[in-house]
């Protein structure tokens, strides 16, 4: 089984501010995770993934998140926000050879100029 | 490549009437999940197919709702008869086979039911 725990459903932050998303999975095998963005009235699109070559995975626009099988934990930061990272951000597991893809709730970011 | 093409991308239509929504996957892209998507209940899976075969139709909502993928560049997912609560965005999203691979989406189908 596999799940996805997103912590908290909307995010604001100050344009420059750090950006901190926070993903927690669960896999009874070891994961794959991803992080998806989605822009209004656009599909989701992907931002970075983890396939276990590296814990630190660079993405996008300035993005990365790290692995931390401990935390069982794939959080998404940024150093500093721009207004155009306003969006609804998504994390995502797949477990393994297995095809479905498990997403969180999502998380609406914010930038505040 | 152009994508995942979903059509249409706007859908109004009326209580009662059947409604089909199409989606043509990136070529080689073995695997096709369709995804519901509301404000209240979030990122819904409803089915996906592997290699044109059904796999998991555990979040189809009811037999109101059927899909089908008749050849490895089309899908289908109706909707008969529909109701205003079917209103969402509907995304159709492929996959490579690969353990490393994600899924691309498309753009979305916008359905409203009045």
């Amino acid at each position: 089984a596999q799940s996805v725990t997103q912590l908290g459903s909307h995010v604001s932050v100050s344009e420059g501010a750090l950006v901190l998303l926070r993903c927690n999975y669960s896999s009874s095998v070891p994961p794959y995770l991803f992080w998806y963005v989605q822009y209004p009235n656009q599909g989701l699109q992907l931002l970075l993934k983890y396939t276990s070559a590296a814990t630190l995975v660079k993405g996008i626009n300035g993005f990365e998140a790290e692995f931390k099988k401990s935390e069982t934990s794939f959080h998404l930061t940024k150093p500093s926000a721009h207004m155009s990272d306003a969006a609804e951000y998504f994390c995502a597991v797949r477990s393994g050879g297995y095809q479905k893809v498990t997403f969180g709730t999502g998380t609406k970011l914010q930038v505040i100029p | 490549d152009a994508g995942v093409i979903q059509s249409p991308r706007h859908e109004v239509t009326e209580m009662g009437q059947e409604v089909t929504l199409r989606c043509k996957p990136i070529s080689g892209h073995n695997s096709l999940f369709w995804y519901r998507q509301t404000m209240m209940r979030g990122l819904e899976l409803l089915i996906y197919f592997n290699n044109n075969v059904p796999i998991d139709d555990s979040g189809m909502p009811e037999d109101r709702f059927s899909a089908k993928m008749p050849n490895a560049s089309f899908s289908t997912l109706k909707i008969q008869p529909s109701e205003p609560r079917d209103s969402a965005v509907y995304f159709c999203a492929t996959l490579a086979a690969g353990v490393y691979n994600e899924q691309f989406f498309g753009p979305g189908t916008r359905l409203t039911v009045l």
